[in-house]
């Protein structure tokens, strides 16, 4: 059965103060590692896919990066928008279901 | 392209009414899902429709029923309402290739 571990469970920053979200994940044979935004009262936003050990991808402030049991999810000099409950999820085998975390919300002070 | 969108944005019923949650794509994906959420569960999956024509079983079936009634549209319905199906319901639909899914603004219900 695959298994998704985000945390911290909350995580609160300063503006500008650069840190990690981590996503723990055991599957068997693992097709993609997905992130999402989610703001209050919204539905998730897709914002990465990775597919193997090594890759890297970014956008503005975010950068995803992904190991062979674990993605970080890292945040350079947050603004307050950046707040939001971030969540990972994992596709793997012949699945056509995906396995999502707890998430992780995060909060930029100004 | 209005992406996934669900109807009705917030409800309530009293336990034992049942009601259809309504949901429509149009990226012309094949999958589309049907999930909860609550808080500290996480996004559980409900059912799942794979290809139009077929359904799957998710995670917490119990309850629901679906219909895929042609490529856009996937419905959720529930039979007889219970105060532990008070939650959010997202719909999503998923890319065929990239694997990733896109999800509906969600419906939130209250059982009372």
């Amino acid at each position: 059965e695959d298994q998704v571990t985000q945390s911290p469970e909350a995580l609160r920053l300063q503006e500008g103060e650069s840190s990690s979200l981590n996503c723990s994940y055991t599957v068997s044979g693992l097709r993609g590692l997905f992130w999402y935004r989610q703001d209050p009262g919204k539905g998730p936003e897709f914002l990465f896919t990775l597919y193997s050990a090594g890759e890297e991808k970014e956008k503005e402030r975010l950068k995803a990066t992904l190991t062979k049991k674990e993605s970080f999810l890292h945040i350079t000099a947050p603004k307050p928008e950046d707040s939001a409950t971030y969540l990972c999820a994992v596709l793997s085998g012949s699945a056509r279901q995906l396995t999502f975390g707890s998430g992780t919300q995060l909060t930029v002070l100004p | 392209n209005a992406g996934v969108t669900q109807t009705p944005k917030f409800q309530v019923l009293k336990t034992g009414q049942s009601m259809t949650l309504q949901c429509a794509q149009d990226m012309n994906h094949n999958s589309m899902y049907w999930y909860r959420q609550d808080p500290g569960m996480g996004l559980r999956l409900i059912y799942y429709s794979a290809s139009e024509g077929t359904t799957d079983k998710g995670e917490v079936p119990n309850g629901y029923n679906v219909s895929r009634l042609n490529k856009r549209e996937f419905s959720l319905r529930l039979e007889s309402a219970a105060p532990s199906q008070t939650s959010v319901y997202f719909c999503a639909s998923m890319v065929d290739r990239g694997n990733e899914q896109y999800f509906g603004p969600g419906t939130r219900l209250t059982v009372t």
